[in-house]
């Protein structure tokens, strides 16, 4: 059972938009930053969203994300067929002293 | 090119030890922070640990505390992972990620590909 809480499973068709969330406590997203990664198996993990709404360089802006008291979501517009894999959200918690993980959301394009 | 790249996975018997290694290149290792992050089979992304630039202070998930011990060579840019008294629940892909800012903002924001360790009799 993951500290954060995400939808096991996502869908849309392309060009449609999608979100995510992702649901804490006070002791992690409602006291700190929240980052979203992009994992396909096999390969290395990739940063998406950092500081809860940040994009790094070279990720587009169709993907955004946001955070509200103890949650947290990732919006994706424009819906294509190479977003299919699976996204994770994570955060620090200060009472684990540790990074917690939410369990993942395979996203699906139909 | 900034890179990590993982290795020291393999088969390895319930009780018994194994040594990751992460190699960094194209940044300046010892100014960061950086972490071991691991998936296994089926599952999703578990953090395991989380050492300073000096390797002064270290955090570890509560699955592998007084097991794994995280250190660092900053001379030689290398990450390290020593896992003792192996469980099947460790069975996993096991990857190196740098950690961006400050320890609660806990962005990874470059990874290696992975090591594979396989904890079985």
């Amino acid at each position: 059972q993951s500290v954060l809480t995400q939808p096991p499973s996502a869908s849309g068709t392309p060009g449609q938009r999608v979100t995510i969330s992702c649901s804490g406590s006070s002791s992690n997203i409602g006291s700190n930053t929240v980052n979203w990664y992009q994992h396909l198996p096999g390969t290395a993990p990739k940063l998406l969203i950092y500081n809860n709404d940040q994009r790094p360089s070279g990720v587009p802006d169709r993907l955004s994300g946001s955070k509200s008291g103890t949650s947290a979501s990732l919006a994706i517009r424009g819906l294509q067929s190479e977003d299919e894999t699976d996204y994770y959200c994570a955060a620090w918690d200060d009472s684990l002293n540790g990074v917690v993980f939410g369990g993942g959301t395979k996203l699906t394009v139909l | 090119e900034v890179q990590l790249v993982e290795s020291g996975g393999g088969l390895a018997q319930p009780g018994g030890s194994l040594r990751l290694s992460c190699v960094a290149s194209g940044f300046t290792f010892s100014t960061y922070e950086m972490n071991w992050v691991r998936q296994a089979p089926g599952k999703g992304l578990e953090w395991v640990s989380y050492i300073t630039y000096s390797g002064l202070t270290t955090y570890y998930a509560d699955s592998v505390k007084g097991r794994f011990t995280i250190s660092r060579d900053n001379a030689k840019n290398l990450l390290s992972l020593q896992m003792n008294s192996l469980r099947a629940e460790d069975t996993a892909v096991y990857f190196c990620a740098r950690h961006s800012g400050s320890y609660w903002a806990a962005t990874f924001d470059i990874w290696g590909q992975g090591t594979l360790v396989t904890v079985s009799s």
